[in-house]
């Protein structure tokens, strides 16, 4: 497709459930970042890929979160044991190089019940 | 460490009333700066940018000035139309450009 892709659009999920995001980022571009848009705030940084290698993931609230991107294209986002404070929108982009060049997906909306 | 403050909504404005969105930062070293907006139903769109002090970045009629006396980076738009109704974040990223700190947002509502 044009542009990032994410699915679902929309997933509820009970309290201790493991959950499992997916980008597609645009084909080609280098770099890909991950946010959580709680709501009513503005995204926050999570982590970010240069193709398969994760070089920053200062911003993931706990070891209950994880992210990988093993062929430098598609990543996957999951969030162990979910907590309802993990209910927000979460956020993929994807760029050339740098998230000054970043194009967003329309994001995860994920209720933990 | 970096951080954005952006004035909170939500904002209602008449069509073509101007617009203003306040936004100061702080950062260490030269940050770059920018807008987004977030239409009902829609992904972050970048808006505009400017990259060093007294730039100033404009698009679809929207402009920002570069104020790194002041640490401020206010959005303007001489004349709102309906479609200009949505979330506005100010935002700013570092040297590295491996990440952007975004303000809480605005919620802009322009009525006919």
């Amino acid at each position: 497709g044009a542009g990032v892709s994410q699915s679902p659009r929309y997933k509820v999920a009970k309290r201790g459930q493991d959950v499992a995001l997916r980008c597609d980022p645009i084909s080609g571009h280098v770099s890909l970042f991950w946010y959580q848009q709680a709501l009513g705030q503005g995204p926050e940084f999570l982590t970010y890929f240069q193709n398969e290698a994760q070089l920053d993931k200062s911003g993931l609230p706990s070891d209950r979160f994880f992210a990988e991107r093993p062929e430098g294209s598609v990543s996957t986002l999951k969030i162990q044991r979910t907590q309802q404070e993990d209910s927000a929108v979460y956020l993929c982009a994807s760029s050339p190089r740098l998230i000054t060049e970043a194009f967003f997906g329309q994001g995860t909306r994920l209720t933990v019940v | 460490g970096n951080s954005v403050t952006q004035m909170e909504g939500p904002v209602t404005l008449s069509e073509e009333a101007f617009l203003t969105i306040n936004c100061t930062y702080t950062a260490t070293g030269y940050p770059s700066l920018f807008w987004y907006v977030q239409y009902p139903g829609e992904g972050l769109q970048l808006l505009l940018k400017a990259t060093k002090a007294d730039d100033k970045g404009s698009n679809k009629g929207f402009e920002a000035t570069y104020r790194k006396e002041t640490t401020s980076f206010h959005l303007e738009k001489g004349s709102v139309q309906v479609s200009d109704s949505a979330v506005y974040f100010c935002a700013l990223s570092g040297a590295a450009g491996n990440k952007l700190t975004f303000g809480g947002g605005t919620r802009v509502l322009v009525k006919p």
